[in-house]
């Protein structure tokens, strides 16, 4: 299957600071790329959705000024948590597909987030 | 009408076993139906989906049916082993490829 790369795996930082996670589809081209928050044992929570040149799309209750999400190009997305603050501490995942009605979604790693 | 509701939340089974995990869905305009499977610290892994033109997919020792009347879906695991302790989630899109997620099974596979 295809391979999404999520980078960094595991992050600690400073409360009050911004973090920058990316998500790169490395063997296609990502049309839609999905941004998911994970609690421990809990399911994926769907934060935004983001097609390449355009705006996310945010789900109820995200605050789309604090998770910044940007789709520059067809490979790259990225999310980033500002003034970050010890309840944001999570797992985030990123997922990716191409274009066409049969594609299906490529998950990441997923970035294990820890706000001190 | 937009859940997935996924049964049971913690499963154990002996190895050599059949793992079974059931899925239920309200919106009949869901037409993709995929099951993943995820280790801990790891992103979700597409294990095996199936549309409701079929009622039945297998590959390898993971078999999907799906009861398109009943608005249920299932996940067998034949010959569980060890390695395939981890957690299952199923879930269902539509047109817009927004994927709602179960709840997710805890699947140990007893040696």
């Amino acid at each position: 299957g295809a391979v999404v790369s999520q980078h960094p795996s595991w992050v600690i930082c400073k409360s009050g600071t911004s973090v920058k996670i990316e998500c790169r589809s490395l063997d296609f081209q990502a049309t839609t790329m999905f941004w998911y928050r994970q609690f421990p044992k809990q399911s994926l929570m769907l934060m935004a959705t983001s097609n390449e040149g355009s705006k996310a799309t945010y789900e109820q209750g995200v605050e789309k000024d604090k998770f910044l999400i940007n789709h520059a190009s067809l490979t790259l997305s990225t999310l980033t948590v500002t003034s970050a603050h010890p309840e944001d501490s999570s797992f985030y995942i990123c997922s990716a597909r191409g274009g066409g009605w049969d594609t299906e979604a490529f998950f990441g790693q997923g970035t294990r987030l820890t706000v001190v | 009408q937009q859940q997935v509701k996924q049964s049971p939340q913690s499963l154990i089974v002996q190895k050599g076993g059949i793992s079974i995990i059931n899925c239920a869905y309200e919106n009949t305009a869901f037409d993709y139906f995929p099951w993943y499977q995820q280790f801990p610290g790891k992103g979700p892994a597409l294990l095996i989906a199936i549309r409701p033109d079929v009622s039945e997919k297998k590959e390898g020792r993971f078999t999907i049916s799906f009861n398109k009347s009943a608005k249920q879906f299932s996940l067998h695991i034949m010959d569980s082993q060890p390695g395939d302790s981890a957690t299952y989630f199923c879930a269902a899109s539509g047109s817009n490829y927004q994927l709602i997620w179960g709840a997710g099974t805890k699947l140990i596979i007893k040696p």
